[in-house]
């Protein structure tokens, strides 16, 4: 079965930015979405087909995919963005996510 | 405005059945494939099955293959997870999706599924 792999916690300071990869065999052939959850809550989409953002999600937000792996970047992090997040891919008719990334803005 | 609201969960004990639901509206139901994930609090989202828009196929993760039935009913837009042969290990909240490869999941609040004696 196919596979994602996230590490399982990045920091950065408030302002900067925090970039989270996921990796995954020939990856950039198919379509990465990225999930941000907070305690307690549903996860919610922040990125979709790679790069894009739903309506509501900040600029900061972004990601790419090429080769075998995915990235979700954040730009001028902030402490509302701390939270785990997770890749998604789909493969196979299965829905396949990485093992999450909590984010510590500190 | 897609809404996903989850019903049924509860405490069950291991080599229970359980049923839970999920009520959807605000799109068209029955031209999307749903899906079921699961999360043990604390831990990370597992897919656990799949369902076309017509319900006539299934596809589930081997945890949960051979104990749990997922259908539709796409006259009142609902979903059923029909769990037979609960374990301790499947204790975790559960949230119904609306899959709209390439567009992304959304999300039900996710309801709380305990099996313990």
């Amino acid at each position: 079965s196919y596979e994602l792999t996230q590490p399982p916690s990045v920091s950065v300071s408030p302002g900067q930015t925090a970039t989270i990869t996921c990796s995954g065999d020939k990856l950039g052939d198919k379509y990465v979405c990225w999930y941000q959850q907070r305690p307690g809550h549903s996860p919610v989409l922040v990125i979709y087909q790679d790069n894009k953002r739903p309506s509501g999600i900040p600029e900061r937000f972004s990601g790419s995919n090429s080769g075998n792996t995915a990235t979700l970047i954040i730009s001028g992090t902030q402490a509302m963005d701390e939270a785990d997040y997770y890749c998604q891919t789909w493969d196979s008719n299965t829905v396949v996510f990485g093992g999450g990334t909590k984010l510590t803005v500190l | 405005e897609v809404r996903l609201l989850e019903s049924g969960g509860g405490l069950v004990q291991p080599g229970g059945s359980l049923r839970v639901s999920c009520e959807a509206s605000g799109f068209t139901f029955r031209n999307f494939v749903m899906t079921w994930v699961r999360q043990v609090p604390g831990k990370g989202l597992e897919w656990i099955s799949g369902i076309s828009g017509s319900g006539e196929t299934t596809y589930y993760a081997d945890s949960v293959k051979g104990r749990f039935t997922f259908s539709r009913d796409n006259s009142k837009n609902i979903l059923f997870l029909q769990m037979n042969s609960l374990r301790v290990e499947d204790t975790a909240i559960y949230y119904c999706a609306k899959d709209s490869d390439p567009y992304g999941l959304s999300w039900g609040q996710g309801i709380m599924v305990t099996v313990s004696s």
